[in-house]
């Protein structure tokens, strides 16, 4: 069993929909990072939380350290939404969940 | 504040030789990691350097090396190169251990070809 594991591996939403991605590890950690990965292999540091909750306009990340889970929520998806998305359990290293390709269609 | 740069951008190499690889971090920044990412097995951690010193390994051969420098600035290496050692390897900086929050700035990778 991964130490990070990611769902779902796909998804494909229309334009609009709200989009719940599930992140569940089972290392200890010091925080949780939400990464975005675009086709060109960029990767962009979306949240890195160690409880709660964050948002950052359309985005919201949460964190349930007991249950040890945690979600990225996109609200009115866009294509441009259109990326990989990776969590990542962060202690002294990081270790990652396998990404969830996520496509919005217009 | 410049982002993370790495290079080259892309390499082309044969099995057997070796290849350094070269990342600057964000001006601050000195804590420098760096991943391997495959479809295979995805994003792994290969080590990470703070204060020109490794703090953390991953789980790959002695094959791969790294080092840091005064200025920040990492190389990583890798000897006797093979096949699957094909991948995009990318380097993140942070403010480091201690400094404030751990979240990592990544640089455009590095996609290493092996023939």
């Amino acid at each position: 069993k991964n130490e990070v594991e990611q769902s779902p591996q796909n998804l494909t939403a229309q334009e609009g929909e709200f989009i719940t991605i599930n992140c569940s590890y089972s290392v200890g950690i010091s925080a949780l990072h939400w990464l975005q990965q675009h086709p060109g292999g960029g990767i962009v540091s979306l949240f890195m939380l160690s409880s709660g909750k964050k948002k950052h306009g359309r985005l919201i990340a949460t964190i349930n350290i007991q249950e040890k889970h945690s979600s990225l929520h996109i609200t009115a998806s866009h294509p441009r939404d259109s990326a990989v998305y990776i969590c990542a359990a962060v202690n002294n290293d990081m270790r990652f969940g396998a990404g969830t390709r996520l496509t919005v269609k217009p | 504040k410049a982002g993370v740069t790495q290079t080259p951008r892309y390499l082309i190499k044969t099995r057997g030789q070796q290849v350094t690889l070269s990342c600057s971090p964000i001006s601050g920044h000195r804590s420098v990691s760096w991943y391997q990412q495959t479809p295979g097995q995805g994003l792994q951690f290969l080590f990470e350097y703070f204060s020109e010193t490794q703090r953390n390994k991953g789980n790959f051969p002695g094959r791969f090396s790294g080092r840091q420098f005064s200025n920040s600035r990492s190389e990583m290496n890798v000897s006797t190169l093979e096949l699957g050692d094909s991948a995009l390897y990318l380097c993140a900086s942070s403010l480091g251990p201690g400094q404030g929050t751990y979240e990592q700035y990544f640089g455009p990778g590095t996609r290493l070809t092996v023939t």
